[in-house]
């Protein structure tokens, strides 16, 4: 199993709902990424996670909770998002002792 | 403020010539850089890399350039092939502790006419 997956593809949630993303691989990587990308930008970095552990959160408002449950799963936890918050939402894992990432293909969210 | 800028939005090239993609970064603390592809409704996909210890890196028809000087990289693609077409984005990756943070390139959108 080569693959980072993503579920779902597609979400649309009200400003009040809650929702999760959920991001597995299950190729032994160590390293966790959640990446939002708006169209045409690059890729920003959300959080990072090693072995399990939160290691980076690049300043994400509150209303992103992400979760590491186990080596193999990754989540981000929705409450209250804003219309600015629609976005393709990237997961990605790297190697251990590799500096390039697995991305999986995107949650597409709308937030109405 | 960019850390790293693909100027060239879009490229179109013809089928089996060369084509070059361009890469500028201004954070001296990068290390490593990496070209990933993305095609529509699809995650980028990792392409090639090269440590900043090197000035070139190659993998079939694919080779990196790094100009440390300049801070600039290019990736050449040769020849170039009609699947070919698609974003590329240029990543730059520098060590934060136990882990490594990339900043990722606007892209540019690369066009291979038959």
């Amino acid at each position: 199993d080569t693959e980072v997956t993503q579920t779902p593809k597609h979400l649309v949630m009200g400003m009040t709902n809650k929702k999760s993303l959920k991001c597995e691989q299950h190729m032994g990587h160590r390293a966790m990424y959640w990446y939002k990308q708006k169209a045409k930008k690059p890729p920003e970095l959300m959080f990072v996670y090693s072995y399990e552990k939160l290691s980076i959160n690049e300043s994400v408002p509150s209303r992103f909770s992400p979760e590491c449950p186990n080596s193999s799963l990754l989540n981000l936890h929705l409450h209250a998002l804003q219309p600015e918050d629609s976005a393709l939402y990237l997961c990605a894992s790297s190697p251990p002792l590799r500096r390039w990432q697995f991305f999986g293909p995107g949650t597409r969210l709308t937030v109405l | 403020d960019q850390q790293v800028k693909q100027n060239s939005p879009s490229l179109s090239v013809q089928e089996g010539r060369i084509s070059i993609l361009n890469c500028d970064y201004t954070n001296s603390m990068f290390d490593y850089f990496l070209w990933y592809k993305k095609y529509p409704a699809e995650g980028p996909t990792f392409l090639i890399s090269i440590s900043s210890i090197k000035d070139k890196n190659e993998d079939g028809r694919f080779t990196v350039f790094l100009n440390k000087s300049a801070k600039h990289l290019s990736l050449h693609i040769v020849p170039s092939q009609p699947g070919d077409s698609a974003v590329y984005f240029c990543a730059a990756s520098a060590r934060s502790g136990g882990y490594q943070k990339v900043t990722f390139g606007i892209g540019t959108k690369l066009q291979v006419i038959p």
